[in-house]
């Protein structure tokens, strides 16, 4: 019953550096998301999918890149690490448009 | 666009007291709505939902909310704390006419509880 993982839960990042977090999610959901946390400003959506093999900009995409090859899994990419994104981050699907997202544990993220 | 406005970054009551946080929305179509609470370290976990029907949702851990259209308000209440309740909470709208299920959240309220 392992519901959203993500992984790692922690990384520490040196400027310039890449990396990708990886969300899965075994409840065959059709819609994931990915969030950033900052304090003060709740979560902010990076980029989401609303199914496998498409991808669509958030709020706040910026620096990040995302891919959907799989319907479990959700990658989220960053090419170029600042001390910007710095933040947690957080991976959500939901099975239909209207229903509760699930959310995973987070990624804390921090770029020096 | 949709927006959310949660009322007050800190809240702090007595163990047995009644429980208030504030959310405000704004959407241009019949939203659906959301409750989260968020406990330190952990993801966020779906208190309530209001998405059409009965405008008093009630929700886990004795936590009820009641969607004011006329207000454009969805406040979170329950009539008495519990040490465990701190937590910060959030408030979200979805765009319920979309295809995206985009949620906009507001930018939390962290509930203290004190003895």
């Amino acid at each position: 019953n392992a519901g959203v993982t993500q992984t790692p839960k922690f990384r520490v990042l040196k400027t310039g550096q890449s990396m990708t977090l990886l969300c899965a999610q075994d409840m065959n959901h059709e819609y994931m998301y990915w969030y950033r946390q900052d304090p003060g400003m709740g979560l902010r959506l990076i980029h989401y999918s609303v199914g496998e093999g498409t991808t669509a900009k958030g709020e706040v995409p910026d620096g990040y890149n995302v891919s959907r090859l799989k319907k479990q899994n959700f990658l989220l990419g960053l090419e170029s690490a600042a001390p910007s994104q710095t933040s947690v981050y957080f991976c959500a699907s939901r099975r239909h448009r209207n229903q509760p997202q699930h959310f995973g544990d987070g990624t804390r993220l921090s770029i020096l | 666009a949709q927006s959310v406005t949660q009322l007050g970054s800190h809240v702090s009551v007595s163990e047995g007291a009644l429980v208030l946080l504030r959310c405000n929305y704004s959407s241009s179509v019949p939203p659906y709505l959301f409750w989260y609470v968020q406990y330190p370290n952990q993801g966020l976990q779906l208190l309530l939902k209001y998405t059409t029907g009965a405008t008093l949702v009630k929700g886990i851990n004795g936590f009820e909310a009641e969607f004011k259209k006329s207000e454009t308000s969805f406040h979170l209440t329950k009539p008495s704390a519990h040490m465990s309740d701190a937590a910060e909470y959030f408030c979200a709208v979805s765009d319920g006419s979309g295809n995206t299920g985009k949620l906009i959240f507001g930018q939390g309220t962290t509930l203290q509880v004190k003895p």
